[in-house]
């Protein structure tokens, strides 16, 4: 199983609601990853995890907030955000040290 | 800091031609690793291959391959006999921090391919 997969797909919410966007993978990755991606940009990295443990944060404002309940899980709880934290959001795993990133199809997040 | 820099915001090629894309990147780390990603409009982020930065061969993969000179902080990637189904945004990135693997992406360059 070389999946990431992350629920919902798509998210509509409004600036007073709380949601938040799951991942999950089975590949025994110990490095887990928020980015967040903006149409026709990169990437960016929000946060990361290894070994369960947060080990980067990326200067997110504090209305995203990460969770690694295990291994094979990570969320993301958002609340109170703004119009313009509207995005794709990606999940991605890997191995460590010189392991690629997989990679889930990320959820579209639309805040109005 | 370790930046990624693509120049090239969009390219295009004929079905069944070669094309480069090029990247350069920065760091003062000795052990990192780089990669290029394609992002088709399904928007999954898809590995099309990977070079360690110790070793001097370029990789290959299939009709895929890079062409890395280290001392240039130099990472192209060379697609051949470019097929219709390659068209999509490709990033160059950069894995840097060891275990954490903390992943650099460059700006992005759309390749389309034309039949």
């Amino acid at each position: 199983d070389t999946e990431v997969t992350q629920t919902p797909k798509h998210l509509v919410m409004g600036m007073t609601n709380k949601k938040s966007l799951k991942c999950e993978q089975h590949m025994g990755h110990r490095a887990m990853y928020w980015y967040k991606q903006k149409a026709k940009k990169p990437p960016e990295l929000m946060f990361v995890y290894s070994y369960e443990k947060l080990s980067i944060n990326e200067s997110v404002p504090s209305r995203f907030s990460p969770e690694c309940p295990n291994s094979s899980l990570l969320n993301l709880h958002l609340h109170a955000l703004q119009p313009e934290d509207s995005a794709l959001y990606l999940c991605a795993s890997s191995q460590g040290t010189g392991g690629e990133a997989f990679f889930g199809q990320g959820t579209r997040l639309t805040v109005v | 800091a370790q930046t990624v820099t693509q120049s090239q915001p969009e390219m295009s090629v004929q079905e069944a031609e070669t094309v480069t894309l090029s990247c350069t990147y920065d760091t003062s780390e000795s052990n990192y690793y780089l990669f290029w990603y394609k992002q088709p409009p399904s928007r999954q982020m898809i590995l099309v291959i990977r070079q360690e930065a110790y070793k001097q061969q370029n990789a290959t993969e299939n009709r895929f391959s890079v062409n890395f000179q280290k001392a240039a902080k130099s990472f192209s990637l060379k697609i051949s006999d470019s097929q219709l189904g390659d068209t999509a945004m490709y990033f160059c990135s950069g894995g840097y921090g060891g275990a954490t693997n903390k992943l650099i992406f460059g700006t992005g360059t759309l390749l389309a391919v034309q039949p």
